[in-house]
């Protein structure tokens, strides 16, 4: 079956270097994927896209890397603070539906 | 905020009670979905309303009765519950199911507890 998965469930860096959070899919027919932050006791925000006719896509401080090839999607975060310690989803898209992965917590240290 | 508001914020219930959990969404969205939370596992999608027409229904116990009366308002309503039916309970809109972002703007959920 489909599925969507995080390579670690958690993540520890220090305040101002770059984070990498990385994700596999199953699913080679996914076109469209996407990164969720979710803070505690808040509900996922979106932070940044990508659709499968790209590599790379980048946003503020967040770069999102997709290769199709080994199916394998990551999020860069550069110069990660404080205020970037949440839990980060990937979710993939197929059939009109969001397929979410486990989830990989990130904490800042200072 | 996201536009999408959630009540309560927690809720403790007995697994014989029967209390309904509400979403409202302020985006002008026509889509709206309830989620699944618990610890260690990814998000479940439970239901899909389009156009306030149920159009997804991830295989859910009948204990967890979803309505829609419009395309803002979103309730589950929930009886006879399992405590390991506790956890947090998401509500979610986008503007349309087949959209071409698929972008879900989520609530802060309700965190729920059964006892």
């Amino acid at each position: 079956g489909e599925s969507v998965g995080l390579h670690l469930p958690t993540l520890s860096v220090q305040e101002g270097d770059n984070s990498i959070i990385n994700c596999a899919y199953s699913n080679s027919a996914s076109d469209y994927f996407i990164w969720y932050k979710q803070e505690s006791g808040k509900g996922p925000q979106f932070i940044i896209d990508i659709r499968s006719n790209m590599d790379k896509r980048q946003g503020q401080r967040v770069t999102v890397l997709l290769n199709k090839t080994v199916k394998h999607l990551s999020l860069q975060i550069a110069a990660t603070q404080p205020g970037d310690s949440a839990v980060y989803f990937c979710a993939d898209l197929m059939g009109g539906k969001l397929i979410f992965g486990q989830g990989t917590e990130l904490s800042v240290k200072p | 905020e996201t536009g999408v508001t959630q009540t309560p914020r927690h809720l403790v219930m007995g697994m014989t009670n029967k209390k309904s959990l509400k979403c409202e969404q302020h985006l002008g969205h026509n889509a709206m979905y309830w989620y699944k939370q618990s610890a260690k596992k990814p998000l479940e999608l439970m239901f899909v309303y389009n156009f306030k027409e149920q159009t997804e229904n991830n295989s859910v116990p009948s204990r967890f009765s979803p309505e829609c009366p419009n395309s803002s308002h979103l309730f589950l309503h929930l009886h006879t519950l399992q405590p390991e039916d506790s956890a947090l309970y998401l509500c979610a809109s986008s503007q349309e199911t087949q959209g071409v972002t698929g972008e879900l703007f989520f609530g802060e959920g309700s965190r729920l507890t059964v006892l």
